[in-house]
């Protein structure tokens, strides 16, 4: 079955950018939607944003002046940039699938990976 | 955007007992509601999708129900695998919203 993994830096520095990568195995990453969300310790979940295989995004309002979310379908990962960070972006951030329009619930999920925000 | 509550935020139970959580949504989002499982240290695992559909490999003492602004998790009778943070989800607009969760745990 298809299965989710994130990789990036564990460690940010204040007002630098953030960069991560999902890789996608066990399945093609065409013909569906990728997303990106986020927990901060001990608090919820944040969608975060999604693209689709041919490139179609879509951001959460709340951060899309800092976002950035692209998609190499030739590597099956996807990746997310956000800008300018501080502390309160410390959270794991996790990636996750939807089929498509309508089918918007989120699975699987990937493992999450913790990205501490410090300087 | 669409804000989900969750309630209550903590909910204790003995094992074997029934849990009931709800989530209302401050809009209709009709039957585009998903439910979460969250263990400590994991990532979310899916169990109900369409507000009612349970998730592959889901046993059928979780159950979903409601439709527009009030629905329902239902766990008929808690195993010690069930203590965790349930999360439910809107899909109907963006941006997609999750509630803030609710703890079952041990009584």
């Amino acid at each position: 079955q298809v299965q989710l993994q994130e990789s990036g830096p564990g460690l940010v520095k204040p007002s630098e950018t953030l960069s991560l990568t999902c890789t996608v195995s066990g399945g093609s990453i065409s013909s569906y939607y990728w997303n990106w969300i986020r927990q901060p310790p001990g608090k919820g979940l944040e969608w975060i944003a999604f693209i689709s295989e041919s490139g179609t995004t879509n951001y959460n309002p709340s951060l899309k002046s800092r976002v950035s979310i692209s998609i190499d379908t030739s590597k099956n990962q996807f990746s997310l940039k956000m800008s300018s960070v501080t502390t309160a972006d410390t959270a794991v951030y996790y990636c996750a699938r939807f089929f498509g329009s309508g089918r918007r619930w989120l699975d699987p999920w990937g493992q999450g990976t913790l990205v501490t925000v410090s300087s | 955007e669409i804000v989900m509550t969750q309630s209550p935020a903590t909910l204790s139970v003995s094992p074997g007992e029934r849990a009931t959580l709800s989530c209302r949504a401050s809009q209709s989002v009709s039957s585009n509601l998903a439910w979460y499982q969250q263990k400590p240290g994991q990532a979310p695992r899916l169990l109900i999708y369409g507000a009612s559909t349970r998730a592959t490999g889901i046993p059928a003492g979780v159950s979903g129900s409601g439709s527009g602004t009030e629905f329902t998790l239902t766990i008929s009778s808690l195993q010690s695998e069930d203590f965790a943070v349930y999360y439910c989800q809107q899909y109907k607009d963006w941006p997609l919203t999750f509630g803030g969760g609710t703890k079952v745990e041990i009584k």
